[in-house]
């Protein structure tokens, strides 16, 4: 089955306590993206890759990291979470093409720091 | 910087009314624009992607327009029911990013 999967799905960590989450898709997709869904805010992107190696900052990358080292995998590194990082966070994917790149999500990552 | 914008941010119908949800953005130079569902607690599910050179699409009772020149968007749904309750989102994609709306939240009511 074609999916986005992400990993954990609940995380309760503590302030400055590094964390990942990862992402993982198997549809040999060029361009992976990180989101972050907040009430009120809706969804914004965090950090994107066009293909391996290849990453750049979306509107909210501030205390993100990410890489992209494999084609199927795109970590979201959290280095020191502070409590303005509990979110809910979303992986997606698709193709790299001339205008019907569909995006395809993962289930969401619900995030809480204390 | 692509500003999306959803009206109305909540809609409650009866079951079997046709609905219209709405899209605005501020950019035209878009390569397309899908619309998404997302159930509570739930990922996101794609429901239409219209290219830039499209003006509708359509899949069973939903079909959506595109006005690029104007930067507006329209989801009909027809026949409405219970099972369609949930938010729908709208994405603008400028080519290497995409920008979301905040959603409209419906609801159908039996």
């Amino acid at each position: 089955e074609a999916q986005v999967t992400q990993n954990p799905r609940y995380l309760i960590t503590v302030t400055g306590k590094k964390l990942t989450v990862t992402c993982s898709q198997n549809m040999n997709h060029e361009y992976m993206s990180w989101y972050r869904q907040d009430p009120g805010l809706g969804l914004r992107q965090i950090y994107y890759s066009m293909n391996v190696e290849v990453t750049d900052k979306g509107d909210v990358p501030e205390g993100y990291k990410v890489s992209r080292k494999e084609k199927r995998n795109f970590p979201l590194i959290l280095e020191s979470p502070s409590p303005n990082q509990t979110s809910l966070y979303f992986c997606a994917s698709c193709k790299v093409s001339s205008g019907a790149n569909v995006l395809t999500f993962g289930a969401g990552s619900r995030l809480t720091v204390l | 910087k692509q500003e999306v914008t959803q009206i109305p941010a909540a809609l409650s119908v009866p079951e079997g009314e046709n609905l219209v949800l709405n899209c605005s953005f501020t950019d035209s130079a878009i390569y397309n624009l899908q619309w998404f569902r997302q159930d509570p607690g739930k990922g996101l599910t794609s429901l239409l992607l219209i290219q830039s050179s499209q003006r509708e699409q359509t899949s069973g009772r939903l079909n959506a327009s595109l006005d690029k020149s104007s930067g507006r968007s329209t989801l009909y749904i027809a026949a409405s029911q219970p099972g369609d309750s949930a938010t729908y989102l709208c994405a603008v994609n400028t080519g290497n990013q995409f920008y979301f709306g905040t959603g409209t939240s419906l609801t159908v009511i039996p």
